[in-house]
């Protein structure tokens, strides 16, 4: 079946723009999870949702960041004045309930000029 | 933040020879997964073991436990030009058997030369 999708795959920005990001997991997955990955570095979590319900998102590195997920499906991270160090490329994963293992999406590179 | 550490951070090797990865953690280790990320392209799940098992196998991929160490290494057989890439280990932050935030390793980034 079709996997972990997201959209844009790449994205420059000029400093202090608005941007949104899109997910869309393996459908019936429960479990959504947005990270962040520098270039050279591991992933970096920012948050995870529930179905809709954003459990854990002490990963945001700031209030411009911010991620839903209204119906339980598609995930939006939207990140709102962007900066030059927002510059990563973002990765989504989504996992069924009773598994750990998480499947990713190819990532979008984002750039901030 | 990261909590894991991969040894070595760089490998390079011919094809045909093995190729081993240790992952370590401070803490406890609940499940760990091993992933693998090729240049340009996503992560890939390898393998899990859980923290009852010592040993588990997966084609040409074999995940060791050392509890002395707190560590499990990823041991490749046989290495082919296609296993260049970055493999990361990972492990879930809080209780096992619910889907939580994988906290990463910095990951080792292994090259196998033809």
């Amino acid at each position: 079946g079709a996997g972990v999708s997201q959209s844009p795959r790449y994205k420059v920005a000029k400093r202090g723009q608005d941007v949104a990001l899109r997910c869309d997991p393996i459908s019936g997955h429960v479990s959504l999870f947005w990270y962040q990955q520098a270039l050279g570095q591991g992933p970096e979590f920012l948050t995870y949702f529930q179905n809709e319900a954003q459990l854990d998102k002490s990963g945001l590195p700031s209030d411009r960041f911010f991620a839903e997920r209204p119906e339980g499906s598609v995930s939006t991270l939207k990140i709102q004045r962007t900066q030059q160090e927002d510059s990563a490329v973002y990765l989504c994963a989504s996992s069924s309930r009773d598994y750990n293992e998480q499947f990713f999406g190819p990532g979008t590179r984002l750039t901030v000029l | 933040s990261q909590q894991g550490e991969e040894d070595p951070q760089a490998l390079s090797i011919q094809e045909g020879e093995n190729a081993t990865m240790n992952c370590s953690y401070k803490t406890s280790i609940n499940n760990l997964q091993w992933y693998r990320q090729n240049s340009g392209r996503g992560l890939v799940h390898l393998i899990l073991i859980r923290s009852n098992e010592r040993e588990k196998h997966s084609g040409r991929l074999r995940v060791t436990l050392d509890t002395s160490k707190k560590s499990r290494s990823l041991l490749i057989t046989a290495s082919r030009a296609a296993d260049t890439a970055s493999y990361f280990c990972a492990t879930v932050a809080g209780r096992a058997g619910n889907n939580r935030k994988l906290i990463w390793g910095l990951g080792t980034s292994l090259a196998v030369n033809p």
